[in-house]
């Protein structure tokens, strides 16, 4: 089983919709999550961290199901800007500088 | 708002060469990491670096990869004797504190090795 997991994709979705983006990960060790959105030939970009009661901000919220080993992110009200790929990142406890990487879903918001 | 910077933005080197990428941190942080990401595939660790030494390095961070910080603000990273597989995307980041706190990537070296 991959370490993080995530959906294929890509997402072709209309402009307004609403996107959900799944991932797993392997250890249950793992202890930080986050989200992070990359531009195409552009660095990775932290959007959320992830937290044990799930977070909101604005249009995207992000959920941890520890007991599952998932976590996801919804994107409300999708909109052009939003076309990146979403990428899922988990640390590892007692090993905090073992920083993995999804291979990310592709979202394209369709006009 | 304070950035990572990382320098050349593209480098090109024949194969054998040896190549050294740049990175300066955001100024008060305290962990350092660089990352690769090869041509449509996944963001993958290659090293972190804390207090003047590694603190975690990856399967592909072998013998001929090397991380200095010479003088307390550039970051970089050697790669002794490049292969071709070696071409890549290559990011620098850093965080005040490991774990929990948001890494702050630059903007990347592409690295082609010919």
């Amino acid at each position: 089983r991959k370490e993080v997991e995530q959906d294929p994709g890509p997402f072709n979705v209309p402009e307004g919709a609403t996107v959900a983006f799944n991932c797993t990960y392997s250890n249950s060790a793992s202890q930080s999550f986050f989200w992070y959105r990359q531009d195409c030939r552009k660095e990775p970009k932290l959007l959320m961290s992830v937290y044990s009661s799930g977070n909101e901000d604005g249009r995207f919220t992000a959920q941890l199901n520890r007991a599952s080993q998932y976590i996801s992110l919804l994107i409300r009200d999708s909109k052009l800007s939003d076309s990146a790929t979403y990428l899922c990142v988990v640390t590892l406890m007692n090993r905090d500088d073992k920083i993995i990487f999804g291979k990310g879903t592709r979202l394209h918001i369709l006009p | 708002e304070p950035e990572v910077t990382q320098t050349p933005s593209h480098q090109v080197t024949q194969m054998g060469q040896e190549v050294i990428l740049r990175c300066v941190p955001i100024s008060n942080h305290l962990y350092f990491y660089w990352y690769r990401q090869i041509l449509g595939q996944k963001v993958e660790f290659l090293v972190s670096f804390y207090n003047n030494e590694i603190s975690e390095k990856s399967e592909i961070f072998d013998d001929q990869f090397s991380v200095e910080r010479p003088d307390g603000s550039n970051f970089t990273l050697k790669i002794r004797s490049t292969k071709l597989e070696d071409s890549a995307m290559y990011f620098c980041a850093s965080t005040n504190r490991a774990g929990t706190d948001t890494q702050y990537f630059g903007p990347g070296t592409r690295l082609t090795v010919l």
